[in-house]
């Protein structure tokens, strides 16, 4: 089976402006989860999405928002991007009663 | 409140043994995990605990003791490649799949 897949990346924006990141899950698995990693505060759960709906989300400001679709591949958009933004994005994705969730390459972001 | 703790950095010998260790005060249990993660590159998933005990996979083993909100990895007959970050997340009951990380334990391995 072909592992998860994170397009673009490698991305550069500037302050303000908005982002979408994709990713596509392992074939079968229909729960997506969303981490940012950065140096000072590690990896930093964003939200998990299941069959379309978020199901948890962690302690991100509005700007970052998600949505999955009914191919379970998944969305992720940061909007008004800040320097603090800079991190890499990773998902990741579990099959129906796994606990093992499966990461993706990621996306990095560079904000200027 | 949740909190992961791990050493920061250890340095071990090839062909050593070395225990990354890792504590947790998480509200509510449902396993704990161990990753692996190359500079640059994805975590890779080494192994899950939910019950008390050791769980042996070739070279890696790890253990939890859910008492002591306590686990170890341990890497046996050290190799260079081995040399990498090790995370160690905790799943909270109720969390469907939300992982809290550590802020991991970067191993360099020396001839």
């Amino acid at each position: 089976k072909a592992g998860v897949t994170q397009t673009p990346r490698y991305l550069i924006k500037t302050r303000g402006q908005q982002v979408t990141l994709s990713c596509s899950p392992i074939s079968g698995h229909r729960s997506v989860s969303w981490y940012q990693q950065t140096p000072g505060q590690g990896l930093q759960f964003l939200f998990e999405y299941f069959s379309e709906t978020q199901r948890n989300k962690g302690n991100f400001p509005g700007r970052f928002s998600g949505r999955q679709f009914s191919n379970s591949r998944s969305e992720m958009n940061v909007s008004t991007l800040e320097l603090g933004d800079s991190a890499l994005y990773l998902c990741a994705s579990s099959g129906t009663g796994q606990e093992t969730q499966y990461f993706g390459p990621g996306t990095r972001l560079l904000v200027l | 409140g949740q909190n992961i703790d791990q050493p920061t950095e250890m340095t071990a010998t090839e062909g050593a043994i070395v225990q990354i260790n890792c504590t947790y005060q998480t509200s509510g249990f449902n396993g704990l995990f161990w990753y692996q993660q190359h500079a640059g590159e994805a975590p890779t998933f080494l192994s899950y605990n939910v019950l008390d005990g050791l769980e042996e996979k070739g070279r890696f083993s790890s253990f939890l003791s859910r008492s002591k909100g306590y686990s170890y990895l341990l890497l046996k007959e050290l190799q260079m490649k081995d040399s990498a970050s090790y995370l160690c997340a905790v799943k909270e009951s109720g969390g469907y799949n939300k992982l809290i990380f550590g802020a991991g334990t970067r191993l360099a391995v020396h001839p």
